[in-house]
């Protein structure tokens, strides 16, 4: 059954430094997401996008954050410069929409911890 | 603002009982509604979805939607420790393509 991937399942960085989240989804999803959870809160959704650009986002998505699909397979995020703040377990997710199906799967998700 | 309301728990059910979760959401526009389980430190399971008013079914799990009232709810037959995990509900709107994720439920089976 296709699945969401994730890479790497836990990036460990300092503050300051850049990270780059991977993602692989659905080969035929056409909706992209990330979320956020920072521990023991709630899922906070971050961006979606849709044929190659961003079709909204949240107020924590800001200028330090951006995302790309450089291929026709990857999915980025991108945080320029973390913050200690930005730790968190970081889900990407995908849907293909459609008559009766708006199902969304997520990932197994990225451990940022920035020291 | 689109807002997903979820009793945050901790809800308890001895093991072979009905687990009754609810949702209500303020958006009457909103379409589409999921219901993912999220073990501690994994990531969240889609195991519902409900577009239509009613009931649905899908083995020990039924998603009840009411429309009118703005609410939806799952149920969990025949409780398992196994169950014991958050449950979050999930809403997508008629317009825009974010989905509005409740806090989550916590639920423990006790054996």
């Amino acid at each position: 059954e296709p699945e969401v991937t994730q890479t790497p399942s836990h990036q460990v960085t300092q503050m300051g430094q850049e990270v780059i989240l991977r993602c692989v989804p659905i080969s035929n999803h056409l909706y992209f997401y990330w979320y956020r959870q920072i521990l023991g809160q709630k899922v906070e959704f971050l961006v979606s996008f849709y044929n190659n650009e961003i079709s909204e986002k949240s107020e924590i998505f800001d200028d330090q954050f951006s995302v790309e699909r450089p291929d026709g397979s990857n999915f980025t995020l991108k945080i320029r410069s973390t913050k200690l703040e930005d730790s968190a377990m970081y889900f990407c997710a995908s849907r293909f929409p459609g008559q009766g199906g708006n199902e969304q799967y997520f990932g197994p998700g990225t451990r940022l911890t920035v020291t | 603002q689109k807002e997903v309301e979820q009793n945050s728990g901790p809800l308890s059910v001895p093991e072979g009982a009905i687990a009754s979760l609810n949702c209500t959401y303020s958006d009457r526009g909103s379409q589409s509604f999921f219901w993912y389980r999220q073990y501690s430190g994994k990531s969240p399971e889609l195991i519902m979805f409900i577009y239509s008013n009613g009931d649905k079914e899908d083995g020990r799990f039924t998603a009840q939607l009411n429309k009118a009232s703005q609410y939806v709810s799952l149920l969990i037959r025949d409780s398992q420790p196994s169950d014991s995990a958050t449950y979050l509900c999930a809403v997508l709107p008629n317009t825009g393509n974010q989905f509005y994720f409740g806090t989550g439920t916590s639920l423990t089976v006790i054996p």
